[in-house]
């Protein structure tokens, strides 16, 4: 079946970068997503990656895809106090389909 | 953008009844509307997929029964919790897609908080 991994936990400084890795199994997936939850809301889609890409830069977000060894990470620049949050990898597997399926989710902690 | 509601936000009821929570997708049309479960500090568990005027697709181990979903409309799904009991208790999240395809439009709704007593 389809396995996505997440650490559970980043702390980084206001200022410097925070890089989430995320790793999956389905090789099958053709959009690969990071998606940001705020505590007590739902999920706000940040960006994603079509799996035919290696690189997506998006203003402070850096997506990068390694689809041979299935590791997608999101490197956030200049990381804010509100940037603190969960963040969860999905990936929609099988050829495409409508389902995600969604990583473990890494908590964000930025400290001043 | 793309705006998802839920109605209730909170919602606390007691052991035996029923509750029925909303998801509206208020400025596009959605062909379909997923339900997803999400319990402390976890993942997103996805219950079920729904399309519009047609019964909905539940996961495995997920009791049809108990989880009634209805999308009568482009823009409204429904799921009704019946019978709650203490551990239907949890943040219950919608989300829904402009279309039919590719899923990279995908927008979720603010969260249900369900508490059963």
């Amino acid at each position: 079946g389809e396995d996505v991994e997440q650490s559970l936990f980043l702390s980084v400084r206001e200022g410097d970068s925070s890089v989430i890795n995320c790793t999956y199994t389905d090789s099958s997936s053709t959009y690969l997503y990071w998606y940001k939850q705020e505590p007590g809301a739902g999920l706000q889609l940040l960006t994603y990656i079509f799996s035919n890409m290696d690189m997506k830069q998006d203003q402070r977000l850096t997506v990068l895809l390694n689809k041979k060894d299935k590791h997608l990470s999101l490197r956030i620049a200049d990381t804010q106090t509100g940037d603190s949050a969960i963040y969860f990898c999905a990936e929609n597997g099988s050829g495409g389909g409508n389902k995600l399926t969604f990583g473990t989710g890494t908590q964000l902690k930025v400290e001043l | 953008g793309a705006v998802v509601s839920q109605h209730p936000s909170r919602v606390i009821c007691k052991s035996g009844t029923s509750v029925k929570i909303e998801c509206r997708s208020l400025d596009f049309q959605a062909t379909t509307m997923f339900w997803y479960r999400q319990f402390p500090k976890k993942s997103l568990m996805l219950m079920a997929t729904s399309n519009e005027g047609s019964k909905a697709t539940y996961e495995q181990g997920v009791e049809k029964d108990k989880f009634l979903i209805n999308h009568a409309s482009l823009t409204l799904s429904t799921l009704t919790v019946t019978s709650a009991h203490p551990e239907d208790s949890s943040f219950y999240i919608c989300s829904a897609t402009p279309g039919t395809g590719l899923s990279y439009e995908q927008y979720f709704g603010p969260g249900t908080r369900l508490t059963v007593t």
